[in-house]
């Protein structure tokens, strides 16, 4: 059984429209939850962290997490082609970092 | 601020040899985790670092290995190589460690096992 689980995609959506990621984990006592953005050929880097339930916004960006449902995700709003790239969803359990595979978002302009 | 500095980029190996891959963390970062990246298993955790300790060690077998230095540079070694072992090496720096997620990762170091 995988860890951390993400819908592989491709998720497609039209330029301006909002674009949705969603995350599963199995270890309930997992306490740090991250998105990391990677581009084609480039190395992950860290766009939202969060900690507690609920929301968190910075920007276009919305992260939720409720940690009852095991439950984590990106919200992009205006979405724009440069977002287009592979979403990682990371979970932190006793210093183990565990990332899902991925889910790749294309945004069409 | 330099950022993370792996080497070498790209290298060539056949079954059975044994490689050793570097690690030059962002000044300051005292930690160190290590990742192997592949098409079919994604982003998986090898082990961290942390002032020359070893943290935490992913589900791998004992030819992957590592160590830090005490200026937080850090090598992980592979022997007796195997074909499987094909994938791109990522290594994350972190201030303080691989739990407040705020990794900075390197361009990674791509093995290719013949």
């Amino acid at each position: 059984q995988k860890e951390v689980e993400q819908n592989s995609g491709p998720l497609s959506v039209p330029e301006g429209a909002i674009a949705s990621l969603n995350c599963t984990y199995s270890d309930r006592g997992s306490q740090s939850f991250f998105w990391y953005r990677q581009y084609s050929g480039k190395s992950p880097e860290l766009i939202m962290s969060i900690y507690s339930n609920g929301d968190k916004e910075d920007g276009r960006f919305t992260a939720q997490l409720n940690k009852a449902s095991q439950y984590v995700s990106l919200l992009i709003r205006d979405s724009q082609p440069s977002d287009s790239a592979t979403y990682l969803c990371a979970v932190n359990y006793n210093n183990d970092m565990r990332f899902g595979a991925g889910t790749r978002l294309t945004v069409k302009p | 601020k330099a950022g993370v500095t792996q080497t070498p980029r790209y290298l060539i190996k056949t079954r059975g040899q044994q490689v050793t891959l570097s690690c030059s963390p962002i000044s300051g970062h005292r930690s160190v985790s290590w990742y192997q990246q592949t098409p079919g298993q994604g982003l998986q955790f090898l082990f961290e670092y942390f002032s020359e300790t070893q943290r935490n060690k992913g589900n791998f077998p004992g030819r992957f290995s590592g160590r830090q230095f005490s200026n937080s540079r850090s090598e992980m070694n592979v022997s007796t190589l195997e074909l499987g072992d094909s994938a791109l090496y990522l290594c994350a720096s972190s201030r303080s460690g691989t739990d407040t997620g705020e990794l900075f990762f390197g361009e990674g170091s791509r093995l290719t096992v013949l």
